[in-house]
């Protein structure tokens, strides 16, 4: 099985950046991935890691440490619209497309 | 446009009862999910299916049963067995191969018993 750590919630300022940590314990890693989820809503896909090092798509980022069992979420240039519940979530070998989610991390941002 | 729908989007049960929460896709994906999301806890997995006719127990499967029957398919039914099934339920749908196989989420059935 997995643990899976996250903050449970962030505060920023509108136009600054924000790092969302997340650990994991698991007995056979096969990929992290970020999702963005406003309140009521669906999950939304943000990122997928399955090597180390940084993935960037615009103005997220995601940085995954296989050894350390660690990743990170990037958020710069917040807008309010950012304000939501960011899901870190880890795939085992041979799980396919079954994940074990952290139980999110609530980024609220401020004008 | 392709995607999931998921009905009905809110729905009230009586305890005792037993209610089924569709989810439709159009994405021709192989692999059908359901997940149960409660305030302060990650998703949890329900059942999961990988093809057509056939299931498995995710971690939480005790109370609930579903059915494949056509690969577009996959209904929850939420049993009188279920303790404590208020909760907000997703399903998901994805492709399954070497790479991401990243899940698409329908908009959540949120379910309150009374």
């Amino acid at each position: 099985g997995q643990n899976i750590d996250q903050p449970t919630e962030m505060t920023a300022t509108e136009g600054a950046i924000v790092q969302i940590n997340c650990t994991y314990q698991t007995s056979g890693f096969n990929g992290l991935f970020w999702y963005q989820q406003h309140a009521g809503e669906a999950p939304t896909f943000l990122s997928y890691n399955v090597l180390d090092g940084l993935e960037e798509k615009g103005r997220f980022s995601s940085f995954l440490s296989r050894s350390k069992g660690y990743s990170y979420l990037l958020l710069k240039e917040l807008q309010m619209k950012d304000s939501a519940s960011y899901l870190c979530a880890v795939r085992e070998k041979d799980s396919w497309g079954k994940l074990q989610f952290g139980a999110g991390t609530q980024v609220v941002v401020t004008p | 446009d392709g995607g999931i729908t998921q009905s009905p989007k809110y729905l009230f049960r009586k305890e005792g009862q037993n209610v089924t929460l569709s989810c439709e896709q159009n994405l021709n994906h192989d692999a059908m999910y359901w997940y149960r999301q409660d305030p302060g806890q990650g998703l949890r997995l329900i059942y999961y299916s990988q093809i057509v006719n056939d299931f498995q127990k995710g971690d939480i499967a005790e109370g609930y049963s579903v059915s494949r029957e056509k690969k577009e398919s996959f209904p929850l039914t939420v049993t009188s067995a279920q303790k404590n099934p208020t909760a907000f339920y997703l399903c998901a749908s994805s492709t399954q191969s070497s790479g991401a196989n990243v899940l698409t989420f329908g908009a959540g059935s949120r379910l309150t018993v009374l």
